[in-house]
C-alpha cells in the first residue's frame, strides 16, 4: 500500500516569497492534516480536511497560509509571503474518518526561509 | 482548547532500564489518547492508543494507561533496547479526530 506522498522533500527560499506544497493521501482515507513541525517542538495542526471540507483551521495564519483540498483527495499549502519564522517542516498526514483513527504521515517538506 | 503537556527531555538511559515518560492532558469531552514516536530519519508513526478511560494501550513492550482521575497518559516500558532511541509524542484527538501533540521527549539509549 502506497504512503502518504509529499514533494518537494526540501525547498529554500527568501523571505517575502510564496511557495506550495503538495501531498498525495493514503487512498479512501477523506480525512487530511496538514501540520507545522518547529525544530525541537511537537507538530502544530494547521488545518483538517474531511474530503473536501474543513474540519478545523483554527491555528491556520490565514493571513500568509491558505490550503486547499480539491475533488477530496490532493491538497495544496500555500504560503504568501514567506516569514522567517515560517522555517519549519511541513508534514501532511491522512486517516479514515472516526473519533480515534490513527494518523499516517508523510515525509514531509523541510522549508528554510533565509 | 484541547492541550498535551509531557516532561521535557532529553532522556538518556542505559539499555535494560525502567522507562516513564510523562504526559498530561487538557480537553473538553471525553478525548482519545496517543503515543507517537519517530525514529532517527523516519516519518511520525502510532505506537499505542486509548480510546477511554482506564484502557490500557501497549505494543513493543510500551504501555500507557487513561487515567481521568489525573488527566494523564504516562508511557513505560519496563525494560529499554539501544533501538528504542527516538522521539516520542503524546497526542490526544477528540471527536473530529483533530490530532494535537504534545512537544516531544527525546529518548537516548546507551548500549
Amino acid at each position: 500500500e502506497a504512503g502518504v506522498a509529499q514533494s518537494p522533500r526540501y525547498k529554500i527560499i527568501e523571505k517575502r516569497q510564496s511557495v506550495a506544497f503538495w501531498c498525495n493521501p493514503i487512498s479512501g482515507h477523506a480525512t487530511l492534516y496538514w501540520y507545522q513541525q518547529i525544530l525541537g517542538q511537537g507538530p502544530k495542526l494547521l488545518i483538517q480536511f474531511q474530503n473536501n471540507g474543513v474540519v478545523d483551521d483554527s491555528q491556520l495564519p490565514k493571513d500568509r497560509f491558505s490550503a486547499e483540498r480539491l475533488k477530496g483527495v490532493d491538497s495544496t499549502l500555500k504560503i504568501q509571503p514567506a516569514k522567517l519564522e515560517d522555517s519549519a517542516v511541513y508534514l501532511c498526514a491522512s486517516s479514515l474518518v472516526g473519533r480515534s483513527e490513527k494518523l499516517f504521515f508523510g515525509s514531509g517538506t523541510q522549508l528554510s526561509v533565509l | 482548547g484541547n492541550s498535551v503537556t509531557q516532561m521535557e527531555g532529553p532522556v538518556t538511559l542505559s539499555e535494560e532500564a525502567f522507562l516513564t515518560i510523562n504526559c498530561t492532558y487538557t480537553a473538553t469531552g471525553y478525548p482519545s489518547l496517543f503515543w507517537y514516536v519517530q525514529y532517527p530519519g523516519e516519518g511520525l508513526q502510532l505506537l499505542l492508543k486509548a480510546t477511554k478511560a482506564d484502557d490500557k494501550g501497549s505494543n513493543k513492550g510500551f504501555e500507557a494507561t487513561y487515567r481521568k482521575e489525573t488527566t494523564s497518559f504516562h508511557l513505560e516500558k519496563g525494560s529499554v533496547q539501544v533501538s528504542d532511541s527516538a522521539v516520542y509524542f503524546c497526542a490526544l484527538s477528540d471527536r473530529h479526530n483533530d490530532m494535537r501533540f504534545g512537544a516531544g521527549t527525546r529518548l537516548t539509549v546507551k548500549p
